[in-house]
């Protein structure tokens, strides 16, 4: 069975572009989430989908951010305009609706903003 | 609010046990999670406990959860060059929902 992957794995772009992150999950796996680690800081949530929906975007830091999945599979991340800050690693992750649900993870994609 | 805690650095000779601490402040967390991160490679899960649960082993693993301290700990028997990693202790408080992380501890394990 193919894990959780993401595309591209690295991305550098200048501050003002935009970027597109994707996120396949494991086939079958309705719960879709993204996180993002900036600087060697904790690994902080942003959103999490449930098929096409989001289901709570709390972790979202602003409007330049803005994430879906049409049609409940996979997902994309686009940032615009990016800025210095929002360098780091960005994490996707899957889960399935039986316990004990637990969330499994993509390499990641490591952005960089010069 | 949540916060998971954890120290950033562990030392140790191969063959020795490791022992990786965490804790958490909402006592509502219901779901308890290892995860590991090799140089440039994704979070991978290593185990879980429930919160009805104290002690859950899974072959060189142990993991040990006081709910009342909120303390979480994993335990690495017989540690190996190859468990050289960060750990990542990350707790959920409802099913299927967020996960809060600690800083991740980085494991050095010195032949």
């Amino acid at each position: 069975e193919a894990g959780v992957t993401q595309f591209p794995s690295h991305s550098v772009i200048e501050k003002g572009q935009t970027v597109t992150l994707r996120c396949d999950p494991i086939s079958g796996h309705d719960n879709l989430y993204w996180y993002r680690r900036v600087m060697g800081k904790e690994i902080k949530f942003l959103l999490h989908f449930v098929k096409e929906s989001k289901q709570d975007e709390s972790g979202m830091p602003n409007n330049r951010f803005l994430a879906e999945r049409t049609g409940g599979t996979y997902s994309t991340l686009k940032v615009q305009p990016a800025e210095l800050e929002d360098s780091g690693v960005y994490f996707c992750a899957s889960s399935q609706g039986t316990l004990p649900r637990a969330q499994y993870f993509g390499p990641g994609t490591r952005l960089t903003v010069l | 609010g949540e916060d998971v805690e954890q120290s950033l650095f562990l030392s140790v000779r191969e063959g020795d046990s490791s022992v990786i601490n965490c804790t958490y402040t909402d006592s509502s967390s219901t779901y308890l999670y290892w995860y590991k991160q090799e140089p440039g490679a994704g979070l991978q899960l290593l185990t879980y406990i429930f919160s009805n649960m104290d002690m859950k082993q899974d072959q060189r693993l142990t993991v040990l959860l006081n709910k009342k301290d909120k303390h979480l700990s994993l335990r690495i028997a017989d540690t190996q060059t190859g468990d050289s990693a960060i750990y990542f202790c990350a707790a959920a408080y409802n099913q299927g929902g967020k996960l809060i992380f600690g800083q991740g501890t980085e494991l050095s394990v010195k032949p």
